[in-house]
């Protein structure tokens, strides 16, 4: 057990519709990331917290957002659904962010849009 | 930009040998990270190795070991004693103030561990 929590394990949706997904963090861990993983992109970062603030960003889509809370929770949104956006969305945590750091990830999130 | 690439899609391995898994990678830092991730029928990803690229001497973690070649940009896995439960998806992940300080992954090699 990683101790990063991802909910829901599985997410069965709609087109156009709108979902949040949520993270709770390593114990003591400040940083937080957002990865998606799927068959014909692979293993993806999305966008990264640091304790609330927003750090670094990669390919993620203006339909998706994300904050990181007080209590270091973080939720994913993903709004306007398109079928391209089933895939397994993972969180990740590390304490500070540093790049010797190690990432602890979660069990994800498996997202199928119909 | 860094780029990572694993060369073998899938690798098999009899029970108790050793598999060695490939990947290279593209990058202009001379400061970095390398790891190698594990991912079981679970979905988990499992940190398994990590290397410093400032660090000549090769990571070792248990029955998992790594051949660091930082001038031909190489980082292969070598799993000695193969088990049941090495069977996984394996990624190569690269990780650098170039990128962000994110991880830059591989598109995997598939490990199946015969009996």
């Amino acid at each position: 057990d990683s101790g990063v929590t991802q909910t829901p394990k599985h997410l069965i949706t709609a087109t156009g519709q709108r979902v949040t997904l949520r993270c709770s963090p390593r114990s003591g861990d400040l940083s937080v990331y957002w990865y998606q993983q799927s068959l014909d992109q692979g293993l993806q970062f999305l966008i990264q917290y640091y304790n609330g603030e927003e750090r670094a960003k990669g390919n993620i889509l203006e339909r998706f957002s994300a904050q990181q809370f007080p209590d270091l929770h973080s939720e994913l949104n993903l709004s306007s659904l398109e079928l391209g956006d089933s895939a397994l969305y993972f969180c990740a945590s590390s304490e500070y962010g540093g790049l010797a750091e190690k990432l602890f990830f979660g069990s994800g999130t498996q997202l199928s849009v119909l | 930009a860094q780029t990572v690439t694993q060369s073998q899609p899938e690798m098999s391995v009899q029970e108790a040998e050793t598999v060695t898994l490939s990947c290279t990678y593209d990058t202009s830092e001379s400061d970095y990270y390398l790891f190698w991730y594990k991912q079981p029928p679970s979905r988990q990803m499992i940190l398994v190795i990590r290397q410093e690229a400032y660090k000549q001497q090769n990571a070792t973690e248990n029955r998992f070991s790594v051949n660091f070649q930082k001038a031909a940009k190489s980082f292969s896995l070598k799993i000695s004693d193969s088990q049941l439960g090495d069977a996984a998806m394996y990624f190569c992940a690269y990780r650098s103030a170039g990128s962000q300080g994110n991880l830059i992954f591989g598109k995997g090699t598939k490990l199946s561990v015969k009996p």
